[in-house]
């Protein structure tokens, strides 16, 4: 099936730093990529939608100034938490768009634990 | 918005076990995906399902869409431990103009050897 990378796995930081989360469609290129936020216990909640060449769509809360989205390439977005802040502290997940014919399905990458101090 | 409720939200099973996970929308879904989560990991593919009446199987777990396409059921035959974990259903929003998903809050299933 088709693969979807996330790196860092898990980050630490100070409060106050920025952090950079990439997502990699690994066997695929992938047009849309979408970013979520999990808190223990509770479901994905999508933060905004990656479009290749244009700019992020974000969900209503979400702010875009904070979370900085970049979709460089058909293979990889990145998710640029600035000044993080401890309730920043979360399980991101990414997701590709494999299009196949007239089916869209979504690829999820394994994560990435951030924990701001 | 659409809303997707899960039932139930934990499960645990005596292994060998039979059981289901039931996902309701509140709207009509043009597409429902059934994913897979170990706890701190990232979301594994099960199935998807548009057509109302449809129903697909992958190895022991069956999923199936109601003919009105508001409620999708997983069946899990002969429960093993390796089917422990997370369930979520997502629904596709792409009736309103984009394919985005909404989650469940997901099941979890323990599977007692």
């Amino acid at each position: 099936g088709a693969v979807v990378s996330q790196h860092p796995s898990w980050v630490i930081c100070k409060s106050g730093t920025s952090v950079k989360i990439e997502c990699r469609s690994l066997d695929f290129q992938a047009t849309t990529m979408f970013w979520y936020r999990q808190f223990p216990k509770q479901s994905l909640m999508l933060m905004a939608t990656s479009n290749e060449g244009s700019k992020a769509t974000y969900e209503q809360g979400v702010e875009k100034d904070k979370f900085l989205i970049n979709h460089a390439s058909l293979t990889l977005s990145t998710l640029t938490v600035t000044s993080a802040h401890p309730e920043d502290s979360s399980f991101y997940i990414c997701s590709a768009v494999l299009t196949s014919g007239i089916r869209e399905t979504q690829y999820f990458g394994p994560g990435t634990r951030l924990l701001v101090l | 918005s659409q809303e997707l409720e899960q039932s139930p939200q934990s499960l645990i099973v005596q292994e060998g076990k039979n059981l289901t996970i039931n996902c309701t929308s509140s709207k009509t879904l043009y597409g429902l995906y059934w994913y897979k989560q170990k706890y701190g990991e990232g979301l594994i593919f099960l199935m998807m399902l548009q057509k109302g009446g449809e129903e697909k199987s992958h190895e022991k777990i069956t999923a199936k869409l109601d003919e009105k396409k508001q409620q999708s059921s997983l069946h899990i035959t002969a429960s093993q431990p390796s089917h422990a974990g997370i369930y979520l259903c997502g629904a596709d929003n792409r009736g309103a103009g984009s394919y985005q998903l909404t989650f469940g809050k997901g099941t979890k299933l323990s599977v007692i050897p």
